[in-house]
């Protein structure tokens, strides 16, 4: 049973750029939430979507942006990309019914470089 | 969202047991405890939830005192293995992000 895929797993881009990061949820699961994980830094909540919406988010600026379609797979964009955007990109899938139990399955992540 | 905090980092050696202790002084009602492991340039890995009282699962146990400030996560006999970063997180189900502090970084030796 696969997990959660991400692709790519490393990118390089440069300054001013647009990128798009993609993740396929776990089988069974409806819900993806992103994450940005800076170097020596715990996971800060991006956004999350549901049902083709974004349901919640974090403090982000409108240059990340999201999607997810009707296979439940979701996009990540980042428009005008900035220094400070290199970072591991988290995705997590979780089931809406499965409200008590916490346990989000995260995939490896996309490192983004951005030079 | 309940503030929690951790220690930066432990050490350990082999087959001993570790315990990692997460203050959250101002825990909801509604707030379960939950924590998870990660590795370097993985994603983070659930590993034990609970409310109140004792957890335990094949992996660690989770003890939580009456009063839910705080809490402790057990690992029985570490291997080396087991080095990673550990993150207590403190949340209502019903909401949808996870609040991830810092960590504490355990570091496992022969």
């Amino acid at each position: 049973d696969a997990g959660v895929t991400q692709s790519p797993t490393h990118l390089i881009k440069t300054r001013g750029q647009q990128v798009t990061l993609r993740c396929s949820p776990k089988s069974g699961h409806d819900t993806v939430s992103w994450y940005q994980q800076a170097l020596g830094q715990g996971p800060q909540f991006i956004f999350q979507y549901y049902e083709e919406e974004e349901r919640q988010r974090g403090n982000f600026p409108d240059r990340f942006s999201g999607h997810q379609f009707p296979n439940y797979s979701s996009e990540l964009n980042v428009n005008a990309l900035l220094l400070g955007d290199s970072a591991l990109y988290l995705c997590a899938s979780s089931f809406s019914g499965d409200r008590a139990n916490y346990g989000y399955t995260f995939g490896s992540g996309t490192r983004l470089t951005v030079v | 969202l309940a503030k929690t905090t951790q220690p930066i980092s432990m050490d350990s050696y082999e087959g001993q047991e570790v315990n990692i202790t997460c203050s959250h002084n101002n825990i909801a009602t509604n707030d379960y405890i939950t924590w998870y492991q990660q590795f370097p340039s993985q994603g983070p890995r659930f590993i034990i939830q609970g409310y109140k009282t004792k957890v335990t699962n094949e992996v660690a146990s989770l003890f939580i005192p009456a009063d839910r400030k705080s809490s402790t996560l057990s690992l029985p006999r570490v291997s080396l293995s087991d080095t990673a970063v550990y993150y207590c997180l403190v949340g209502d189900p019903g909401r949808y992000a996870l609040n991830f502090g810092k960590g504490t970084s355990l570091l496992v030796t022969p």
